[in-house]
């Protein structure tokens, strides 16, 4: 079993779409939980962290549960600067560990 | 806004030859890492660095590769006998460690790394 799963993607999806990307991790001992964005051959970038109680940043928000090791990212009123892939990361400070990553296409 | 920099942006080596890939990371953040990706795959993590010393490495770190903070700001990676399958791009990444949480990873521009 991967440590990090993600959905497989690709999501190709209109403008002003709401796209829900879902991830799960095995390793119950982790404690600090992330979505990057990348853009192609481009390094990461932090989108937001993820935290139990749930956290929006504009028009993102990340979701955490402990209980069924989950994770997820909802986008509303996607733009077409979205599309790129999106990266679950689980783990502690020492290590995270990376998804394979879910790419979205927004097209016009 | 602080960045971690790499150097250099894309190398070229020969197989069984050494490289040091040199990275800044951010100065005051306390954990350092390497991580790499192969073209086409995923994120992989290498080795993570605090506190002076490895603090956890994966089963890609083995006896050729190694870390070092030669001094205050610098992190370099060798790789002391490159194989062809060691060419990926390596990215180097810093975090901001606070009340023991992870508060999220900056990470470098990446060297690509070309093996022939």
């Amino acid at each position: 079993r991967k440590e990090v799963e993600q959905d497989p993607g690709p999501f190709n999806v209109p403008e002003g779409a709401t796209v829900a990307f879902n991830c799960t991790y095995s390793n119950s001992a982790s404690q600090s939980f992330f979505w990057y964005r990348q853009d192609c051959r481009k390094e990461p970038k932090l989108l937001m962290s993820v935290y139990s109680s749930g956290n929006e940043d504009g028009r993102f928000t990340a979701q955490l549960n402990r209980a069924s090791q989950y994770i997820s990212l909802l986008i509303r009123d996607s733009k077409l600067s979205d599309s790129a892939t999106y990266l679950c990361v689980a783990g502690n400070a020492g290590k995270s560990t990376f998804g394979d990553g879910t790419t979205l296409t927004v097209k016009p | 806004e602080p960045e971690v920099t790499q150097t250099p942006s894309h190398q070229v080596t020969q197989m069984g030859q050494e490289v040091i890939l040199r990275c800044v990371p951010i100065s005051n953040h306390l954990y350092f890492y390497w991580y790499r990706q192969i073209l086409g795959q995923k994120v992989e993590f290498l080795v993570s660095f605090y506190n002076n010393e490895i603090s956890e490495k994966s089963e890609i770190f083995d006896d050729q590769f190694s870390v070092e903070r030669p001094d205050g700001s610098n992190f370099t990676l060798k790789i002391r006998s490159t194989k062809l399958e060691d060419s990926a791009m390596y990215f180097c990444a810093s975090s901001d460690l606070r009340q023991g949480l992870n508060y999220g990873y900056t990470f470098g521009s990446g060297t690509r790394l070309t093996v022939v």
